[in-house]
């Protein structure tokens, strides 16, 4: 397997355009997690899904972020308006049958908004 | 509140050193506790799961332990290499809960 798979790995934009960070978990895993890192904060857990359904998305900081889970290999996490401090790498991963197994991370989606 | 922290914040050693990373957690009640290595501007790499019913894991030079009662955990680094510098990363999965919660991290860095 690939692993999980992210992208775009870097974004720049400017304040106010909206932004998409897709995300590919394992195949075969049913929790997918969206994670933010900052140097201030560390890393955050944003929102997760189990079997596509969104199950506990109090990390994410405001209405302007959003994420969706279509299908078993794909799911979104969309920021608009984009501000300024929304920059951080954002990662995705995945697990099976979580509080068993570990979680696996993809490489991160840098995001810079000017 | 659950929280997770880890002590030091960095550590600097020669090469060849043993060294301890130390991680603890404000509740007993886990399933699990992971421990990370994440290289500077590069994502997370797992090095050790220890589930709740385990005292240790190995994988070729980490030994990482879990005391559930005191609520901590060491990552053991044996003969240090300079390749081991990075970030190393204590994340534990408490009950009634799918969240991993993560410590700030200690920075480690190991010089020739």
């Amino acid at each position: 397997d690939a692993g999980v798979i992210q992208s775009p790995r870097h974004e720049v934009t400017e304040m106010g355009q909206e932004v998409t960070l897709r995300c590919k978990p394992i195949s075969g895993h049913d929790y997918l997690f969206w994670y933010r890192q900052t140097m201030m904060r560390g890393l955050e857990l944003l929102i997760y899904f189990n079997n596509n359904v969104p199950i506990d998305d109090s990390g994410m900081p405001e209405d302007r972020f959003s994420a969706k889970m279509p299908n078993a290999s794909f799911s979104t996490l969309k920021i608009q308006p984009s501000e300024p401090r929304d920059s951080a790498v954002y990662f995705c991963a995945s697990s099976h049958k979580v509080g068993f197994n570990e979680q696996f991370f993809g490489p991160g989606t840098r995001l810079t908004v000017l | 509140k659950q929280e997770v922290t880890q002590i030091p914040a960095a550590l600097s050693v020669p090469e060849g050193e043993n060294l301890v990373l130390n991680c603890s957690f404000t509740d007993s009640a886990i399933y699990n506790l992971q421990w990370f290595r994440q290289d500077p501007g590069k994502g997370l790499t797992s090095l050790l799961l220890i589930q709740s019913s385990q005292r240790e894991q190995t994988s070729g030079r980490l030994n990482a332990s879990l005391d559930k009662s005191s609520g901590r955990s060491t990552l053991y680094i044996a003969a240090s290499q300079p390749g081991d510098s990075a970030t190393y990363l204590c994340a534990v999965t408490f009950y009634n809960t799918d969240k991993l919660i993560f410590g700030t991290g200690t920075r480690l860095q190991v010089f020739p």
